[in-house]
């Protein structure tokens, strides 16, 4: 089974960072690797799959890049509604595991 | 637009079980695949099962595979759960989800989420 460390585990910041969530896979995905979010109380949020591929809805200020078994999450400007726990996702084998998480909070 | 409407969720003693239902609209069901994702109180997200838009293929987590059942009714835009030998580790807020027409492993769209308490 494929393991996904995200780093850090949880992260202060404050409107109009550039934030930047690390994930990595136990073996190689190739592109197949998606970002969420969950806000409190709230189903999870497609907002990358593919690794760069930007969901439709979802703000340009969202970005994804990697390949392999290192990928990164970078949003270029927080904004207020942005604070809360994303996590990554590879697609590529059965099952389709999860990172644990990476919450995102206001400084 | 896509609708993923969860039920069945409820109380049930250690050893029960349960069969949780999902209701889809504002999509062609019989085209995609779907999945089960759950998420224990105050815990991460755990993939569970997922199923081939036809049904002849399903896949599990080991943690429920032989216990859980996943299903589809591509005539009524339903899918199923059912939960049996339940354990208290199953506790957690279960999300019906659509797959990605592409990449059947990527969750593209979620319902609300319907709880279950494996509690004596």
């Amino acid at each position: 089974d494929i393991q996904m460390t995200q780093s850090p585990s949880s992260l202060s910041a404050s409107v109009g960072d550039r934030v930047t969530i690390t994930c990595r896979a136990s073996q190689s995905i190739s592109s197949y690797l998606n970002w969420y979010q969950q806000k409190p109380g709230k189903a999870p949020k497609l907002l990358i799959y593919a690794a760069s591929s930007l969901q439709s809805g979802v703000p340009s200020r969202f970005s994804g890049s990697g390949s392999g078994t290192d990928f990164t999450l970078t949003i270029s400007s927080l904004q207020p509604e942005d604070f809360a726990t994303y996590y990554c996702q590879q697609s590529f084998s059965v099952p389709y595991s999860f990172g644990l998480g990476t919450k995102l909070e206001i400084k | 637009q896509v609708q993923l409407v969860e039920s069945g969720g409820g109380v049930v003693q250690p050893g029960g079980s349960l069969r949780l239902s999902c209701a889809a609209s504002g999509f062609t069901f019989s085209s995609y695949g779907m999945h089960w994702v759950r998420q224990a109180p105050g815990k991460g997200l755990e993939w569970v099962a997922f199923i081939r838009y036809d049904g002849s293929n399903k896949d599990y987590a080991d943690s429920v595979k032989g216990r859980f059942t996943i299903s589809r009714d591509n005539s009524k835009n339903r899918l199923y759960l059912q939960m049996d030998s339940l354990r208290a580790e199953d506790t957690a807020v279960y999300y019906c989800a659509k797959a990605n027409h592409i990449v059947g492993g990527t969750v593209e769209d979620w319902g609300q989420g319907t709880l279950v308490t494996v509690s004596s």
